[in-house]
């Protein structure tokens, strides 16, 4: 099993619409979460940190279920510059922090 | 005023032959990682220099080879490529080695073994 697993997608939806990404990880001793976002052939850039509470920014709102060892992106009133694809992170400890990264849920927002 | 900078972003090169792959940042971070995306775009860490010191260093051939001059550089040479090292190598950096903060990657190098 994949420590950090994604549907691929890709999700295709209109401008204005809410579009809802899930993400499962396999490690419970995982401690920290984030979702990145890549656009097509540039590099990642943290778009939030996900917190256990839930948390919001902006259009975007991320959550965390521990006991269920799942993260959610929601993306509310869609835009066409949300295009890109969207990588769930997960930082575990074994031997030193690393972060493991999915392999990204690509969303395509079409006019 | 490039935060993570790497060179060369693109490498077409042979089989069998050693190239490298330089990395510097300017955000005063102590940490600077290397990160390979394969064509299924999984991200998977190959190694992590804190301060000039190996701390990952994942199931990696050792044909790779890092190298860390100083805190704000970190090197990656590979030997006797093969086809399986076409990928985008991205270099990043962070605050300290508890990956609590965020990464800052580089535009990344694009390999391509022929």
């Amino acid at each position: 099993r994949k420590e950090v697993e994604q549907d691929p997608g890709p999700f295709n939806v209109p401008e204005g619409a809410t579009v809802a990404f899930n993400c499962t990880y396999s490690n419970s001793a995982s401690q920290s979460f984030f979702w990145y976002r890549q656009d097509c052939r540039k590099e990642p850039k943290l778009l939030m940190s996900v917190y256990s509470s839930g948390n919001e920014d902006g259009r975007f709102t991320a959550q965390l279920n521990r006991a269920s060892q799942y993260i959610s992106l929601l993306i509310r009133d869609s835009k066409l510059s949300d295009s890109a694809t969207y990588l769930c992170v997960v930082n575990k400890k074994d031997s030193s922090y690393k972060l493991i990264f999915g392999s990204g849920t690509r969303l395509l927002v079409r006019p | 005023d490039t935060a993570v900078s790497q060179t060369p972003k693109y490498l077409v090169t042979q089989m069998g032959n050693d190239k490298s792959i330089k990395c510097e940042q300017n955000l005063g971070h102590d940490t600077m990682y290397w990160y390979k995306q394969d064509s299924k775009k999984f991200l998977k860490i190959m190694f992590s220099y804190n301060n000039k010191e190996l701390i990952i260093n994942e199931t990696v051939p050792n044909r790779f080879s890092p190298k860390s001059p100083d805190k704000a550089h970190l090197n990656l040479h590979i030997n006797s490529l093969e086809l399986g090292d076409s990928a985008v190598y991205f270099c990043a950096s962070s605050l300290g080695t508890k990956n609590t903060g965020e990464l800052f990657f580089g535009e990344g190098s694009r390999l391509t073994v022929l």
